[in-house]
């Protein structure tokens, strides 16, 4: 079993909607989550950090449950320009950021 | 520099050939990482460096592989003796300290072995 699984997409959405990605995680012991947005061909970029008691920057909320051990991302009022591949990353455990990355969520937004 | 650095953008080679793959992290950034990138897969952590010291190098993949950062800058990733399962996407990342900081990422070098 992969560390942190995603679900491959794509998710094929029209402009304005909302769309939810979801993650599982494997080591309990992970302390630190984060949603990476990679362009294609591009370098992975941090979109925004998980809380535990929920985040929200701007059209994009992330939600993590440690006891289902399970990362959740939602965007509302999709855009053309959110097209991307959506990366669920874990920190393991080590004091610096070693960061496992999800194969990624693909997003494909159309007018 | 403005961002993470990474040289070759591509490069192309021949089985049983060396490669070394630099990478310049953005400058003040202690921690430096290595990750590689097949196509439709997130980035696998290769290993990494605080300052010049290699601290993690658990995801070598094999002894073809090692990387130096011998003044705590630029690092370099050396594959000796390529093999064709080598060919992929090799990305840099830095950040500012050791602890879970944010990663900036390079643009990767792509590399096919032929």
């Amino acid at each position: 079993r992969k560390e942190v699984e995603q679900d491959p997409g794509p998710f094929n959405v029209p402009e304005g909607a909302t769309v939810a990605f979801n993650c599982t995680y494997s080591n309990s012991a992970s302390q630190s989550f984060f949603w990476y947005r990679q362009d294609c061909r591009k370098e992975p970029k941090l979109l925004m950090s998980v809380y535990s008691s929920g985040n929200e920057d701007g059209r994009f909320t992330a939600q993590l449950n440690r006891a289902s051990q399970y990362i959740s991302l939602l965007i509302r009022d999709s855009k053309l320009s959110d097209s991307a591949t959506y990366l669920c990353v874990v920190n393991r455990p080590g004091g610096y950021n070693k960061l496992i990355f999800g194969a990624g969520t693909r997003l494909a937004v159309h007018p | 520099g403005a961002g993470v650095s990474q040289s070759p953008r591509y490069k192309v080679t021949k089985r049983g050939q060396d490669v070394a793959l630099r990478c310049d992290p953005i400058s003040g950034h202690v921690s430096l990482y290595w990750y590689r990138q097949a196509l439709g897969q997130g980035p696998e952590f290769l290993t990494y460096f605080n300052y010049e010291a290699q601290q993690d190098k658990s995801g070598l993949p094999n002894d073809r592989f090692s990387a130096e950062r011998p003044e705590g800058s630029i690092s370099t990733l050396t594959i000796q003796r390529t093999e064709q399962r080598d060919s992929a996407m090799y990305r840099c990342a830095s950040s500012l300290g050791g602890g879970n900081e944010k990663l900036f990422f390079g643009s990767g070098t792509q590399l096919s072995v032929l």
